[in-house]
């Protein structure tokens, strides 16, 4: 099974831009999937295939997915973008998903 | 719009059973596989389970594996999570979602408290 590793937490003043990291070997051949989550709600996707974004979330949101690391990107981060965000994927081999353990997005 | 209600949560002592549900409106029920995902208090999330559209394919984390089935009634709307045999290390808040094609979960219920506890 596979293991996410995600950094624990990333802190970016109002304005900036995030980047939010999920790697693991050869994840560029996989479809990575990000969640937001903000304390006491349910998680909310936010990029899924990799880059694309549900109906709903802001162009500031995108995904990007390469070799041994997948990005979550924020650009004109705002306090309201502050919450927990997980990155997902499928494992083909046993149909099971598995979850990167969290990164904390601090807004300075 | 979408809804996913999860219910059947509360305190229950280690070794015994519980019984979670997850009705499911605005949707066709019958055509989307559906999930089980925790998080226990503090902690990230952990997918548990997962049941195919027409109930002929589950699968389950290795951690619940042989204590946790999963089924689903059409006529109901509604997706179960039978726990049995429960440990306080499966204490968390169960969520259910519902399946995207390419292996997400687009929507998710509020989720549902699990105490395992003497």
């Amino acid at each position: 099974s596979y293991v996410l590793t995600q950094p624990p937490s990333v802190s970016v003043a109002p304005g900036k831009t995030a980047e939010i990291t999920c790697g693991t070997n050869n994840i560029g051949d996989m479809n990575v999937h990000w969640y937001q989550q903000k304390p006491g709600q349910a998680p909310v996707l936010v990029i899924y295939d990799d880059k694309d974004r549900p109906s709903g979330i802001p162009e500031r949101f995108s995904g990007s997915n390469s070799a041994n690391t997948a990005t979550l990107t924020i650009t004109r981060v705002e306090a309201g973008d502050e919450a927990d965000y997980y990155c997902q994927v499928l494992d083909t081999n046993s149909h099971h998903r598995v979850f990167g353990g969290g990164t904390k997005l601090t807004v300075l | 719009q979408v809804q996913l209600v999860e219910s059947g949560g509360g305190v229950v002592q280690p070794g015994r059973s519980l019984r979670l549900s997850c009705a499911v409106s605005a949707f066709t029920f019958s055509n989307f596989p559906l999930h089980w995902v925790r998080q226990a208090p503090g902690k990230g999330l952990d997918w548990v389970a997962v049941i195919s559209h027409d109930e002929n394919y589950s699968s389950f984390a290795d951690s619940v594996k042989g204590r946790f089935t999963v089924s689903r009634d059409s006529s109901k709307n509604t997706l179960y999570l039978q726990m049995n045999s429960l440990r306080p290390e499966d204490t968390a808040v169960y969520y259910c979602a519902k399946d995207r094609e390419g292996g997400s979960f687009e929507y998710w219920g509020r989720g549902t408290l699990v105490t395992v506890s003497s």
